[in-house]
């Protein structure tokens, strides 16, 4: 079945710097790719998600990038901000299907 | 809109004691998703249900039981309980369209088998 690998696990930057989390899947049919952002006590919410038939999206500060040769995708932060510390998930599609499989998370602290 | 609802918010149970999560959602969704979340575990999926009607096992459905009643509500089953159940269990649903594959994830409910 579907894996998904995240990276790293936990990352401390220092505000206004860009932080990127990887992550790696292995079934090639998956084609969709999201990322949440889960702050404490909260539900995840999706930042922003990016399909198999493009390669590269943004917003505002966000961007995600996508190589689906490498079955890899990542999540560009840039200038971040205290408010941007939460953990987040990367997921991949279960196949071309409606279920997905979220990465382990990785906890972002991001110091002023 | 309340959007994904769960109840109960908490609940503790003692080994064997069974009980079931309710989620139910107001907005039209077609698909409807449990996850449980552990520390340092993510969120893993343990039954989804694409349309009303179907059912369909995750990551981890050993030990749960999932009823789609209608196109609003989907339940999670614990027959009898164990500590290794101890979680964070969100429930999620999504659109319809294919323009767009965001899910909306419930409050969550807390789960401490004792």
């Amino acid at each position: 079945g579907e894996n998904v690998e995240q990276h790293p696990s936990t990352l401390s930057v220092q505000e206004g710097d860009s932080a990127v989390i990887k992550c790696t899947y292995s079934d090639s049919a998956s084609n969709y790719f999201p990322w949440y952002k889960q702050e404490l006590g909260k539900r995840p919410q999706l930042i922003i998600d990016i399909r198999s038939n493009v390669g590269e999206k943004k917003d505002q500060r966000i961007a995600v990038t996508l190589n689906k040769t490498a079955k890899h995708f990542s999540l560009h932060i840039t200038e971040t901000q205290p408010e941007d510390s939460a953990v987040y998930f990367c997921a991949a599609s279960i196949g071309a299907g409606t279920a997905l499989i979220f990465g382990k998370g990785t906890t972002l602290s991001v110091s002023s | 809109n309340a959007g994904v609802t769960q109840t109960p918010k908490f609940q503790v149970l003692k080994t064997g004691q069974s009980m079931t999560l309710q989620c139910a959602q107001d907005m039209n969704h077609n698909s409807m998703y449990w996850y449980r979340q552990d520390p340092g575990m993510g969120l893993r999926l343990i039954y989804y249900s694409a349309s009303e009607g179907t059912t369909d096992k995750g990551e981890v459905p050993n030990g749960y039981n999932v009823s789609r009643l209608n196109k609003r509500e989907f339940s999670l089953r614990l027959e009898s309980a164990a500590p290794s159940q101890t979680s964070v269990y969100f429930c999620a649903s999504r659109k319809p369209d294919t323009v767009t594959y965001e899910q909306y994830f419930g409050p969550g409910t807390r789960l401490t088998v004792t």
